[in-house]
């Protein structure tokens, strides 16, 4: 059963940079799909952040590709987040998901649980 | 990018009625060489992530029950719930995934009148 778990600090400085981890368990991820980030402003929406392939192929939201990194490590089963210069707007739940196919215009199929991300001095 | 319209924002609907929400994208999501829409629905509960019920617009993700259904083509789609249960009760998001920037509707509340 793939499982997906993000990790990072609940709390980030304004101006700083925010650091997320999803850790995937029961498949390799080097074995093919997207893997992409998700968030969810408290009480709002969904906003898609962006996606990786194993490969290095990246797909981005273009409001906010100027300050977000995506990056996977096949070593540790595992891809990351990085958000520059984050304002408060940045607060938000973030989530990691799988696509539902190889293929990165297909549906989030799987998603982890989710981290609480505030920024605030 | 192309933007997802969800009518209505919220909904209420006595258990055994049947539920309806509309998605309506800013441009077709129909992919012309495999006659595919491009469009996925999901379930939110409160505290929990996202649950994918369906995709390619009317294809029931395993396990989730037949009493929803999905339906359109081009760019008006619509959710339907034929007979709603207690468990029911979440926000419904459309999202769209033709293009390399996938969208999300902005919610629809389901509630129990």
């Amino acid at each position: 059963q793939v499982q997906l778990q993000e990790s990072g600090p609940g709390l980030v400085k304004p101006s700083e940079t925010l650091s997320l981890t999803c850790a995937v368990s029961g498949y390799s991820i080097s074995s093919g799909y997207y893997w992409g980030w998700i968030r969810q402003p408290p009480g709002k929406g969904l906003e898609w952040i962006g996606s990786i392939h194993y490969s290095g192929n990246t797909y981005y939201n273009p409001s906010l590709k100027s300050r977000v990194t995506i990056s996977v490590d096949t070593s540790k089963n595992q891809f990351s987040l990085k958000v520059n210069s984050v304002t408060a707007a940045d607060t938000a739940v973030y989530y990691c998901a799988r696509s539902r196919s190889m293929s990165h215009y297909d549906a989030l199929h799987i998603w982890g649980q989710g981290t609480m991300v505030t920024v605030s001095s | 990018d192309i933007v997802m319209t969800q009518s209505p924002d919220s909904l209420a609907v006595s258990l055994g009625e049947r539920a309806t929400i509309n998605c309506k994208s800013s441009q077709s999501v129909l992919y012309s060489s495999n006659n595919k829409n491009y469009v996925a629905w999901y379930q939110q509960k409160p505290g929990q992530p996202p649950k994918l019920l369906i995709y390619w617009t009317s294809t029931r993700e395993s396990g989730v029950p037949d009493r929803f259904s999905g339906s359109g083509s081009g760019t008006d789609f619509t959710l339907t719930i034929s007979s709603l249960q207690a468990e029911d009760v979440a926000v419904y998001y459309c999202q769209q995934y033709y293009s390399t920037f996938p969208t999300f509707g902005q919610g629809t509340k389901l509630e129990i009148k």
